[in-house]
């Protein structure tokens, strides 16, 4: 059965002090990982999508990279507007929906 | 561009009562997602449209759920009858050409039954 784990569930980081998320994945045909930033009362925004092992891609303070198991999202100097709950997800075959991790809550304190 | 626009954005409904959202998909848009997200359960996939067809509602948990898109810039989800334990945060999502291009989620409805 297909499957994405995140940990860990919940991160505090004092404004400044980098770190990584995890994203765990067991999938059949692997059609993309996907990260996406979730604001309280919002919807999931999308900011990465990666496809292969060794790939990586950077937007502001954030980089995604990717293993043939996991991907890692990397916050650098991370800001308490980076503060959100952080989402993962894989493609799956040949088809269109997208599996979800639980997600990471990311608490960044001034 | 508007993005991808549901409504309401907050229902509070008594157990029993027939619910209906509604989402209107990005324009060009050609794929359609309805997801429940809940506290426990995270983000779950009940069915996705391709071109207004259904191709697969197996996340749809019961027969009191049901989805229909009569064309492409509109989409209901119906829950008749409505319990308790349907309470959570219901998402639309579109996306051009399938998975590739990543999601673009409405702003969710909030669902409460009572």
């Amino acid at each position: 059965e297909d499957q994405v784990t995140q940990s860990p569930e919940a991160l505090r980081l004092q404004e400044g002090e980098s770190s990584s998320l995890n994203c765990s994945y067991t999938v059949s045909g692997l059609r993309g990982l996907f990260w996406y930033r979730q604001d309280p009362g919002k919807g999931p925004e999308f900011l990465f999508t990666l496809y292969s092992a060794g790939e990586e891609k950077e937007k502001e303070r954030l980089k995604a990279t990717l293993t043939k198991k996991e991907s890692f999202l990397h916050i650098t100097a991370p800001k308490p507007e980076d503060s959100a709950t952080y989402l993962c997800a894989t493609g799956s075959g040949n088809t269109g929906k997208l599996i979800f991790g639980q997600g990471t809550t990311l608490q960044v304190k001034p | 561009d508007a993005g991808v626009i549901q409504s309401p954005r907050h229902e509070v409904t008594e157990m029993g009562q027939e619910v209906t959202l509604r989402c209107k998909p990005i324009s060009g848009h050609n794929s359609l997602f309805w997801y429940r997200q809940t506290m426990m359960r995270g983000l779950e996939l009940l069915i996705y449209f391709n071109n207004n067809v259904p191709i697969d509602d197996s996340g749809m948990p019961e027969d009191r759920f049901s989805a229909k898109m009569p064309n492409a810039s509109f989409s209901t989800l119906k829950i008749q009858p409505s319990e308790p334990r349907d309470s959570a945060v219901y998402f639309c999502a579109s996306t051009r050409n399938g998975v590739n291009y990543g999601y673009t989620f409405g702003s969710g409805t909030r669902l409460t039954v009572v």
